[in-house]
Order: C-alpha cells, then sequence, then structure tokens
C-alpha cells in the first residue's frame, strides 16, 4: 500500500481565498483524522471520521472550515476564507480500528 | 482534558550513548500510547504503540514502557546513531476521546 497520500504537499495563497486539502486514506481503514501543527500550538486534532461520518470536531477552529468524507477514499479539508493565522502543516492519518494511526506526509499551508 | 508533556525539550549526546526520553499525561483513563519520529519537514513515523493493558513494547534498539497509574511513558533508545537525530513525539489515545492528544515533542540531536 502507498500509505496515506495528501495532496497539494504545499500551498501558497493570498488572504481571503478558499483552500481544499485532499487526503486519501489507506484503504481499509475505517478511522480518517485531520490534524493541524503549529509551532505555538503543536499538533492537534481537528476532526476525525468513522465510516466516512464526522465523529467528533470539536477542534475545527471556526465555521471558515469544514471536513468531508464522501467514501472511504477520499476526505477533503476546505478553508474559506483563509486567514494568515490558518497558516500550518496540516495532516491527515488514517487507522484500521482506531488503533495505530498513520500518518500522511502533511500539506504545508502558507496564508500571505 | 488530556495533557501530554514531554521531558526534555531538546537533547544532545554523542553517538553510542543509551537514553531515555519521558512523556507523561494527566489522566490515566486511556487507551493506548504511541511514540512517532519527526524527521524536519516531513510527516509522523510511527514508532511503537503500547496498548493500556501492555507494559512495554521493543523494536529494534527502541523501548517504549507504559506506567497508566502513574501516567509516565518512556523510550529507550540504545546504541544511539546519528541517524537517531530527529523530533520523538509522544500521542496518548483517550478512552472517550478517539484522538490522539500529542506532547510538544524532544528533540534529539546524536553527535558523530
Amino acid at each position: 500500500d502507498a500509505g496515506v497520500i495528501q495532496s497539494p504537499r504545499h500551498e501558497v495563497t493570498e488572504m481571503g481565498q478558499e483552500v481544499t486539502l485532499r487526503c486519501k486514506p489507506i484503504s481499509g481503514h475505517d478511522y480518517l483524522f485531520w490534524y493541524r501543527q503549529t509551532m505555538m500550538r503543536g499538533l492537534e486534532l481537528l476532526i476525525y471520521f468513522n465510516n466516512n461520518v464526522p465523529i467528533d470536531d470539536s477542534g475545527m477552529p471556526e465555521d471558515r472550515f469544514s471536513a468531508k468524507m464522501p467514501n472511504a477514499s477520499f476526505s477533503t479539508l476546505k478553508i474559506q476564507p483563509s486567514e494568515p493565522r490558518d497558516s500550518a502543516v496540516y495532516f491527515c492519518a488514517s487507522s484500521p480500528d482506531y488503533n495505530e494511526q498513520f500518518f500522511g506526509p502533511g500539506t504545508r499551508l502558507t496564508v500571505l | 482534558k488530556q495533557e501530554v508533556t514531554q521531558i526534555p525539550a531538546a537533547l544532545s549526546v554523542p553517538e553510542g550513548e543509551n537514553l531515555v526520553l519521558n512523556c507523561s499525561f494527566t489522566d490515566s483513563a486511556i487507551y493506548n500510547l504511541q511514540w512517532f519520529r519527526q524527521d524536519p519537514g516531513k510527516g509522523l513515523t510511527s514508532l511503537l504503540l503500547i496498548q493500556s493493558s501492555q507494559r512495554e513494547q521493543t523494536s529494534g534498539r527502541l523501548n517504549a514502557s507504559l506506567d497508566k497509574s502513574s501516567g509516565r511513558s518512556t523510550l529507550y533508545i540504545a546504541a544511539s546513531q546519528p541517524g537517531d537525530s530527529a523530533t520523538y513525539l509522544c500521542a496518548v489515545g483517550d478512552t472517550g476521546r478517539r484522538a490522539l492528544t500529542f506532547g510538544s515533542g524532544t528533540r534529539l540531536q546524536v553527535q558523530p
């Protein structure tokens, strides 16, 4: 298996623009997690899905952030409108049974 | 709310030394604990996963222990090598909220 795949790897955008991050989990994994990593706050959970259903979105910063999982092999995290404070590395992870989590390479987002 | 602390924040050792990284957590009602490695600008690589019912796990030169009652875990690295230089992250999976809470990491530098 190729592991968790994320795209794009790097994204530079201007404040106010819409940003969409994409994730393909490992095949057969029922859990998908979105995390954000910043220097100030470290790694924090944003939202996670079980069998394509959002279970806990308490980490989503505000209404500008939304996440979807239309099928078992694809998820998106959207920020609209983006702000400079959203600059961070966004990680997607998947797990077969809520046990060991496997992380993707991350998307480095810079909002100017 | 679970809080995870890692000590020390940074560590520099000469090649060949055995070393211990520490992780503590505030809520002992955990599901599992996972140690990760992160290289600069890269994603997270899972090193060891310890279930709440286990006391330790070993993989090659790495050994992780868990003392749930005292809220502590240690990662022991034997015969350190320059290739071990990275940031090591401890993450706790709670029984209630099925996602990982991360420590801030220990940045390790192994000098040749």
